[in-house]
């Protein structure tokens, strides 16, 4: 069974700081995915990975995936108030009716204070 | 825009009145899952379709039951709510296995 495990599980920051989250996780998957949720609202894609070694950005965010050590990372490049949310990981699954299935990690609650 | 709606946005129930909530997608993708959030917890997968083959997850409740009449449009069906049913159910779709889910707003549900 597919097990993913975020950490840290609540991330209170400064703005102007920078930050990782991890995630790991426990079977071979070379699909990893993040997800920012806002309280009582959906989830919003934020990066697709898909191979190992794929590194993605986007304003202050930053994602990379190694496959081998399974784990991929969220790297948060000086803070501000706007990031605070709730980040997730999520690992896809291959493979027979499990194909396109996601497991989510706990998620992250991020909280950026001046 | 192409999305995903789901309707309600909340609904509120009686314990043990049927409720029927609904996602409808207009990104012609071929996959729709079904997943409960509880409150701080992850989403959960309660089922998902690929084009009309059902996938019914090994510890989704009897209780939970789902349609798919056409590509556009799926229903979740919670035949006989109790109070631990009361979550966030929320919509996504993907266009095949290995691509990003679109997540819809969610539908809230509360039991009474």
């Amino acid at each position: 069974e597919l097990k993913v495990e975020q950490n840290p599980l609540f991330l209170s920051m400064q703005e102007g700081k920078n930050y990782t989250i991890y995630c790991n996780y426990s079977t071979t998957s070379d699909r990893l995915y993040w997800y920012r949720q806002d309280p009582g609202k959906s989830l919003e894609s934020l990066f697709v990975l898909l191979s190992n070694g794929a590194v993605k950005q986007e304003g202050r965010l930053m994602a990379s995936l190694d496959t081998k050590a399974r784990l991929s990372t969220l790297h948060i490049t000086a803070a501000v108030h706007d990031l605070s949310a709730t980040y997730f990981c999520a690992v896809g699954s291959a493979g027979g009716t499990s194909y396109g299935k996601l497991t989510f990690g706990q998620g992250t609650i991020l909280t950026v204070h001046p | 825009d192409a999305m995903v709606i789901q309707n309600p946005r909340y609904q509120v129930t009686q314990f043990g009145k049927p409720v029927t909530l609904s996602c409808s997608q207009t990104l012609n993708h071929n996959v729709m899952y079904w997943y409960q959030q509880k409150s701080s917890q992850a989403p959960k997968l309660l089922f998902h379709y690929y084009d009309k083959d059902f996938n019914n997850e090994a510890d989704t409740p009897d209780n939970f039951q789902s349609r798919r009449p056409n590509t556009s449009f799926c229903f979740l069906d919670i035949r006989s709510p109790g109070l631990g049913d009361a979550a966030m159910y929320l919509c996504a779709t993907s266009r095949a296995g290995v691509e990003t889910q679109y997540f819809g707003p969610g539908t809230r549900l509360l039991v009474l």
